[in-house]
């Protein structure tokens, strides 16, 4: 268990409506990350975090922002939700060298945008 | 194409069989090598950590990487009704890379 917590985990919403996600860690880790996952697409990279208020784009990055104001929070927001992002999110962290530095997933939020 | 490709299957197997779960890849610069277990509606939950050439084995898995071919392997024995679930391989050129390369996935399902 990585100490991660996304939250909603399940969210309906109307196209054109704001949404942000939530991802909590609890264990104090620099780096952390947004995915999307998509039938036959599989999992990419929307944003990620090196340290608080220190962003950076993914592969997938339009129609989304982010922001880290603490260590242990970071947003996932769209803007002005679109049809085609209705998907599933995950929230993940990067461990420390000692674990390989390796990344571990959050449980995913699941995004209907209608 | 794809920097890794991935057999999205679906792959059934009667409980005890040996499973064999492969990706290809172009980017000979990837080092460093993972396999992921997804159950549904979960997320990825890290499997198999492997760096450069070789095979590393941890109980029933075994995760096999030949970098002259550009494939990776992951081997499960004696499989379980539980190992049923989608596994993602994913791959990386350096360790701690921001971005990793991922798999579609292969859907296994081990039959009682």
């Amino acid at each position: 268990d990585a100490g991660i917590t996304q939250s909603p985990r399940h969210k309906v919403t109307e196209t054109g409506t704001p949404v942000t996600l939530r991802c909590h860690q609890t264990e104090n880790h620099r780096y952390m990350y947004w995915y999307r996952q998509d039938p036959g697409h599989g999992l990419r990279l929307i944003h990620y975090s090196y340290g608080v208020k220190d962003t950076d784009k993914g592969e997938v990055s339009d129609g989304y922002s982010v922001s880290r104001s603490k260590t242990e929070d970071f947003l996932l927001t769209l803007e002005s939700a679109t049809s085609s992002q209705t998907s599933v999110y995950f929230c993940a962290i990067r461990a420390g060298v000692s674990s390989g530095n390796t990344i571990y997933f959050g449980e995913g939020s699941w995004l209907t945008v209608v | 194409q794809k920097e890794v490709e991935q057999d999205p299957g679906p792959l059934s197997v009667p409980e005890g069989a040996i499973v064999s779960l492969n990706c290809t890849y172009s980017n000979s610069a990837f080092q460093y090598f993972m396999w992921y277990r997804q159950y549904s509606r979960k997320g990825p939950e890290l499997l198999m950590y492997t760096y450069s050439s070789g095979n590393k084995e941890d109980g029933r898995f075994t995760a096999q990487v030949d970098k002259s071919s550009k494939y990776i392997s992951l081997f499960i024995r004696d499989s379980q009704p539980s190992d049923s679930a989608t596994y993602l391989c994913a791959m990386s050129a350096e360790s701690g890379a921001n971005n990793l390369f991922f798999g579609t996935g292969t859907r296994l399902t081990v039959i009682p």
